[in-house]
């Protein structure tokens, strides 16, 4: 079984419509988590971090955490063209702040 | 803003020939990584270091070496570089969070084809 498990998508919006992303992940220790955005050829960058259970805000991204359900997504409101890309999940055990495990990614497509 | 500079964006090199990948960044991190990235495995840690002359061993270590000489720069050796080592190369460096992981800055990453 994989550290982190994600969909690989496509997952297919509108234009204007709440892209989910999920993304469930296997060992309880693990402590933090974090959603990077991939466009095509590019290098992932960081959208959105969250440690503790809930929901954290940040524009129009909105990451959930539910560390009892090993889950956690990530929502895009008001999607946009620019919004396609691939998102990637990645986790945190806590016990070892170098080891990221990432997740294969989802690619989202937004259509105008 | 952090910069990740990997010195080459494409390779394409013989199976058997040393290869040499280059990372600077300049955001004086003390962390920095090597991934290598494939379509349906994600992104999986070939070795980091966490100071000078330090390094550990990611999950995909076989095959790969590296050399932290200066706290800006990491690199990459494959020393026989064979087919299966064809993928894209992922440098990335963060800070020591308080308390928690820093945020991994990625390079623009390097594309190896070896023949």
């Amino acid at each position: 079984q994989k550290e982190v498990e994600q969909n690989s998508g496509p997952l297919s919006v509108p234009e204007g419509a709440i892209a989910s992303l999920n993304c469930t992940y296997s060992d309880r220790v693990s402590q933090s988590f974090f959603w990077y955005r991939q466009y095509s050829g590019k290098s992932p960058e960081l959208i959105m971090s969250i440690y503790s259970n809930g929901d954290k805000e940040d524009g129009r991204f909105t990451a959930q955490l539910n560390k009892a359900s090993q889950y956690v997504s990530l929502l895009i409101r008001d999607s946009q063209p620019s919004d396609s890309a691939t998102y990637l999940c990645a986790v945190n055990l806590g016990n070892n702040f170098n080891k990221f495990y990432f997740g294969s990614g989802t690619k989202l497509n937004v259509k105008p | 803003d952090v910069k990740v500079t990997q010195s080459s964006r494409y390779l394409v090199k013989r199976t058997g020939e040393k290869v040499f990948l280059e990372c600077v960044q300049d955001m004086d991190h003390e962390n920095m990584f090597w991934y290598r990235q494939d379509p349906g495995l994600g992104l999986r840690l070939i070795y980091f270091s966490y100071d000078v002359k330090m390094k550990e061993k990611g999950d995909i270590p076989e095959g790969y070496s590296v050399s932290r000489e200066k706290k800006e720069r990491f690199s990459l050796i494959l020393e026989s570089a064979s087919t299966n080592q064809t993928s894209m190369y992922l440098c990335a460096s963060s800070s020591v969070g308080q308390g928690v992981p820093g945020e991994l800055f990625f390079g623009e990453g390097s594309r190896l084809t070896v023949l």
